[in-house]
């Protein structure tokens, strides 16, 4: 079965600066999709990024980026820039062939004036 | 596009009684839909995989006795919480993937459950 670890239960950074969330994983797959989703108070899933395993360049998404490291089994999401409303809980999730998404813990996201 | 919605966003039911909880996808078709639980600062469980017109596909631990699911349509899933307890109470959020939006997951807004 898939993990997904998320080590960090809380982060913290001020508007306009750069934070990144970690996120490891755990399969013995070769084919498979990850993502990062944000959660605000709202309740709404809302994607972020996604990245395929099968590609080697890092996925983007204006001011999101992600560091995937196939062989370590790492996928932490940078956002750069930081804004108000990027505050939220993001979840980092695994998505295998049959399309089941399996999400880490979570960590939540604070922005400091 | 890609809009999923879900109805009632929030319910009160009194304990022993039924209750359920509609998803819909507006605008495509989903042939499958999920069925996720949070609780209170968790993350999301998964709580069965449908298919239409199949019968749900339920995770370990998941009584399907108790959490009834219905896929009958394209745009059409149910979760009936039968006989539903205090400790059913959470948030619940269905998913659907399908048509041309291959197998990328599209969210409801998820429904609040709180059981007296």
């Amino acid at each position: 079965a898939q993990t997904v670890t998320q080590s960090q239960p809380e982060m913290s950074v001020q508007e306009a600066e750069t934070v990144t969330l970690s996120c490891t994983y755990d399969t013995s797959e070769s084919d498979y999709y990850l993502f990062w989703y944000k959660q605000p108070p709202s309740r709404q899933m809302i994607l972020v990024i996604r990245q395929e395993a099968y590609k080697q360049q890092n996925a983007t998404e204006n001011r999101f980026s992600v560091n995937f490291q196939k062989a370590a089994k790492s996928f932490s999401l940078k956002i750069s820039d930081s804004q108000l409303g990027d505050a939220a809980m993001y979840f980092c999730a695994y998505r295998n062939t049959a399309s089941k998404l399996t999400f880490g813990t979570g960590t939540r996201l604070q922005v400091t004036l | 596009g890609a809009v999923v919605s879900q109805h009632p966003s929030w319910v009160i039911c009194k304990s022993g009684t039924s209750v359920k909880i509609e998803c819909r996808s507006l605008d495509f078709q989903a042939t499958t839909m999920f069925w996720y639980r949070q609780f209170p600062k968790q993350s999301l469980m998964l709580m069965a995989t449908s298919n239409e017109g199949s019968k749900a596909t339920y995770e370990q631990g998941v009584e399907k006795d108790k959490f009834l699911i219905n896929h009958a349509s394209l745009t059409l899933s149910t979760l009936t919480v039968t006989s539903a307890h205090p400790e059913d109470s959470s948030f619940y959020i269905c998913s659907a993937t399908g048509g041309a939006r291959g197998n990328e997951q599209f969210f409801g807004p998820g429904t609040r459950l709180t059981v007296l």
